[in-house]
């Protein structure tokens, strides 16, 4: 069965990096885009990037353009967030999710149980 | 950018029927997406593409759109509907996904 597993969620200073990993297993993973999605305590979700298949192609939402970046490895069946210069708005909740169809138009059919990121002094 | 707008509450009787609304310019021309996220849980997709089930969710759920609104409805309320449900479409002009801000559907 499909798996998606959110790792490296934690405290961190205000103005510091921080890099989450998603672990797929339960299908070939180098045939879906991906993507990441967070969720603030008591909020909404917000997309934040996606990357295709092959990872040549990407996007990210303008208030995370510069300080996240998104990558995939798979060989190794994994999905990146690279995360810096955060602040205290970027305390959520982060989901990986596989997009249900090979590239457009953009659906999520699976999400992981997400990692926690708190940015805090 | 494109906006989805959601009410925050929908409260609906044991039986009856709900219905989620979620507005957007033209929305009839895009792919509307609903998810369901019950507390402390991940989002699962109920309806995709407008109006299609994944295997798996009930056919209680269905999903409509008209020019500017797509509407989630829930026949037969149960208990465990009770939950935040989000609508999403793909943004084409920006390639950026949207989401609605999410309705807490409450069963009385």
């Amino acid at each position: 069965q499909v798996q998606l597993v959110e790792s490296g969620g934690g405290l961190v200073k205000p103005g510091g990096s921080l890099r989450l990993s998603c672990a797929a297993s339960g299908f070939i993973f180098s045939d879906y885009y991906m993507s990441w999605i967070r969720q603030a305590p008591g909020k909404g979700l917000e997309w934040l990037s996606y990357i295709s298949s092959s990872g040549s192609n990407k996007n990210h939402v303008d208030s995370v353009k510069g300080r996240f970046t998104v990558s995939r490895d798979n060989a190794k069946n994994s999905l990146d967030l690279q995360m810096s210069s955060l602040r205290a708005e970027d305390t959520a909740l982060y989901y990986c999710a596989r997009h249900r169809d090979s590239g457009r138009p953009i659906v999520f059919d699976y999400w992981g149980q997400g990692a926690l990121v708190t940015v805090s002094s | 950018s494109y906006v989805l707008t959601q009410p925050p509450s929908v409260s609906v009787a044991p039986g009856k029927t709900a219905t989620i609304t979620c507005d957007g310019n033209n929305i009839a021309n895009k792919r509307v997406h609903w998810y369901q996220q019950e507390p402390g849980q991940a989002p699962v997709l109920v309806i995709y593409y407008d109006t299609d089930r994944p295997s798996g969710i009930p056919e209680r759920f269905s999903g409509s759109t008209s020019d500017n609104t797509a509407t989630l409805t829930i026949s037969g309320v149960e208990a465990g509907d009770e939950a935040d449900y989000y609508c999403q479409v793909w943004d084409t002009s920006t390639d950026h996904v949207v989401f609605g801000g999410g309705t807490k559907l409450t069963v009385l």
